[in-house]
């Protein structure tokens, strides 16, 4: 079955590098997107790719089967929920998974 | 400049009544998508379309959803007979054209209840 695996919450302090790790068992999916959410508003793309990248505070690594999503000198206003996705290019679907609660300890 | 928006943001309804959940998405993107998560998931394909016709309706659980894009714009997802499972958030995304490497926008959502 097509699916995508991701933590479920990942704690961090600020200042911190949070690293949220991603899989996927999606045969035809190539390229990793990595979205925000806050809840009720519209999930955010942060990066995406089917190589490292680099946004601001956000890097991705790639690997065919899996990636992660780093975020630099993370902040309180980071906490929120992040959702790794693959895209079909069968149909350009995108998979996703649950989706990590990032905590920010005090 | 506009992003995707989604009406009414919140709906409730009752058992069995029909409802329609609107997606207006940016101007100029060709693909549309629809989506639907429920409470602690991602969310999960329902439909696709490129233009006016629907490239992939895979997603669509039962013939009781159905989806229109009728002039390549403006896209309405439609439930007959609505049941308490089919309460969750609709979303809708766009995107300039199909394709797997490009950006998916995602609108906020339509949360829907079935009471």
């Amino acid at each position: 079955k097509d699916q995508v695996f991701q933590p479920s919450t990942v704690a961090s302090s600020e200042g911190a590098v949070v690293e949220i790790f991603c899989n996927h068992s999606v045969s035809n999916a190539y390229n990793f997107f990595w979205y925000l959410h806050f809840p009720g508003c519209a999930p955010r793309l942060l990066v995406k790719g089917s190589k490292p990248s680099q946004q601001g505070r956000y890097n991705m690594t790639y690997e065919r089967f899996s990636s992660s999503l780093l975020i630099l000198q993370v902040r309180e206003a980071d906490a929120a929920v992040y959702y790794c996705a693959v895209c079909m290019d069968s149909n350009y679907q995108l998979i996703w998974g649950a989706g990590t609660k990032l905590i920010i300890k005090p | 400049g506009a992003g995707v928006s989604q009406t009414p943001s919140n709906k409730v309804t009752e058992k069995g009544k029909y409802v329609e959940l609107r997606c207006d998405p940016i101007s100029g993107h060709t693909a549309l998508y629809w989506y639907r998560q429920s409470l602690g998931q991602g969310p999960e394909f329902l439909i696709y379309f490129q233009g006016t016709g629907a490239a992939d309706d895979s997603g669509l659980p039962n013939d009781r959803f159905f989806a229109v894009r009728p002039e390549g714009s403006v896209s309405t997802l439609k439930i007959q007979r609505t049941e308490r499972g089919d309460s969750a958030v609709y979303l809708c995304a766009s995107s300039k054209t199909s394709g797997d490497t490009y950006e998916q926008y995602f609108g906020p959502g339509t949360r829907l209840t079935v009471t």
